[in-house]
């Protein structure tokens, strides 16, 4: 159980362009998404936490005009970079909880290159 | 003071071996405790939580609690060489509904 995917796995995107990526709980009710950024070699950075039907909260430092978050239903939050440019390039993955889980379960990530 | 401290690493450890990972936070009302995985190029993969003081066993891993030393560790046992990886702590704390991660430790069992 517990099951979150994303979509897609990887893309590569021209630079200006806005990128959606998808993050679905398989089966479980996700009550709140993370959504997360991780450059090589470095630590998870927390980008935002949303709640179903909720405005998202972003962390310090993080646009909410360029990373646009829609936690629309219990089961699929989407993460939209918006005008990517290369420096955006990162692997992006998304985390979910449920009521009745305790821990939060990682999506399998979505890699973004911007040329 | 970072909320969840990790040592980056990495850690070397002999094939079959027991490899230490420890953690320490500073919220002392924290009361769940997790530790992930994390392959490189692959996201994190739950493991083990724990939520009371001692040791919780699940096979070849064991999660230590002592939470009057503020302290999280895990025992791998017979370390084999698909156990290399990152391995993340992370504590929920008392007042926040967001898991916050260490930088984790990076662990390398050689052949």
């Amino acid at each position: 159980g517990a099951v979150v995917s994303q979509h897609p796995s990887w893309v590569i995107c021209k630079s200006g362009t806005s990128v959606k990526i998808e993050c679905r709980s398989l089966d479980f009710q996700a009550t709140t998404m993370f959504w997360y950024r991780q450059f090589p070699k470095q630590s998870l950075m927390l980008m935002a936490t949303s709640n179903e039907g909720s405005k998202a909260t972003y962390e310090q430092g993080v646009e909410k005009d360029k990373f646009l978050i829609n936690h629309a239903s219990l089961t699929l939050s989407t993460l939209t970079v918006t005008s990517a440019h290369p420096e955006d390039s990162s692997f992006y993955i998304c985390s979910a909880r449920g009521t009745r889980l305790v821990g939060q379960f990682f999506g399998p990530g979505t890699r973004l290159t911007v040329l | 003071q970072k909320e969840v401290e990790q040592n980056s690493g990495p850690l070397s450890v002999p094939e079959g071996a027991i490899a230490s990972l420890n953690c320490t936070y500073s919220d002392r009302g924290s009361q769940s405790f997790f530790w992930y995985r994390q392959y490189s190029g692959k996201s994190p993969e739950l493991i083990m939580s724990i939520y009371s003081n001692g040791d919780k066993e699940d096979g070849r891993f064991t999660a230590q609690l002592n939470k009057a030393s503020q302290y999280v560790s895990l025992l791998i046992r017979d370390s084999q060489p698909s156990d290399s990886a990152t391995y993340l702590c992370a504590v929920r704390p008392s007042s926040a509904s967001k898991i916050i991660f260490g930088s984790g430790t990076r662990l390398s069992i050689r052949p």
